[in-house]
């Protein structure tokens, strides 16, 4: 019962790369989101998706792509990495729009110099 | 979607009842009450939520009064691995896009 996993947990990548958060889910849950946390704050949400298929923006989603195709699945892609995105990023599923237990990764720590 | 305020940091002491307390005045009729937990490190964990009243479970328990403008997270006999940052949330069941405050830094001392 692995519930989310997310890969790599650590990464640095030079400024104008891009790279992959990759995020996969074993719960058959139909909600998966990424959040972005920096220093002493909240997290701040970037994308989510309800469904295979169906994703939508959030609060910070500029610089980010996400796809879902399948169930299980929900990489996020940097497309062109700055310094502004170091952060760590964390994903998040639930099995439903009916309830807010969402259950996160442990999060990937992403350095951008 | 209704902002919370919640105490920046709070300590206590081995064997205590915690009380950290959340407000959120302008929260609507279809909002719940979710807190979270975190860790250093890790990703945050669910806790407890609520809509009215009190909700109990083996971790916690959960005070709501009746205007519903504020709510308590109550974590009994605590110990030092109770150390970490506590988030109140609030939204409407539906509402995907739940804001996260900065948390309340919980320290239990010896």
């Amino acid at each position: 019962n692995a519930g989310v996993t997310q890969t790599p947990k650590f990464q640095v990548l030079k400024t104008g790369q891009s790279m992959t958060l990759q995020c996969a889910q074993d719960m058959n849950h139909e909600y998966m989101s990424w959040y972005r946390q920096d220093p002493g704050m909240g997290l701040r949400l970037i994308h989510y998706s309800v469904g295979a298929g169906i994703t939508d923006q959030g609060e910070v989603p500029n610089g980010y792509n996400v796809s879902r195709s399948t169930t299980e699945d929900f990489p996020l892609r940097l497309l062109s990495a700055a310094p502004s995105q170091t952060s760590v990023y964390f994903c998040a599923s639930s099995y439903s729009n009916k309830n807010y237990g969402y259950t996160f990764g442990s999060g990937t720590r992403l350095t951008v110099v | 979607l209704a902002k919370t305020t919640q105490p920046i940091s709070m300590d206590s002491y081995e064997g205590q009842e915690v009380n950290i307390t959340c407000s959120h005045n302008n929260i609507a009729t279809n909002d719940y009450i979710t807190w979270y937990q975190q860790f250093p490190s890790q990703g945050p964990r669910f806790i407890i939520q609520g809509y009215k009243t009190k909700v109990t479970n083996e971790v916690a328990s959960l005070f709501i009064p009746a205007d519903r403008k504020s709510s308590t997270l109550s974590l009994p006999r605590v110990s030092l691995s109770d150390t970490a940052v506590y988030y109140c949330l609030v939204g409407d069941m539906g509402n995907y896009q739940l804001i996260w405050g900065a948390g309340t830094k919980l320290i239990i001392k010896p």
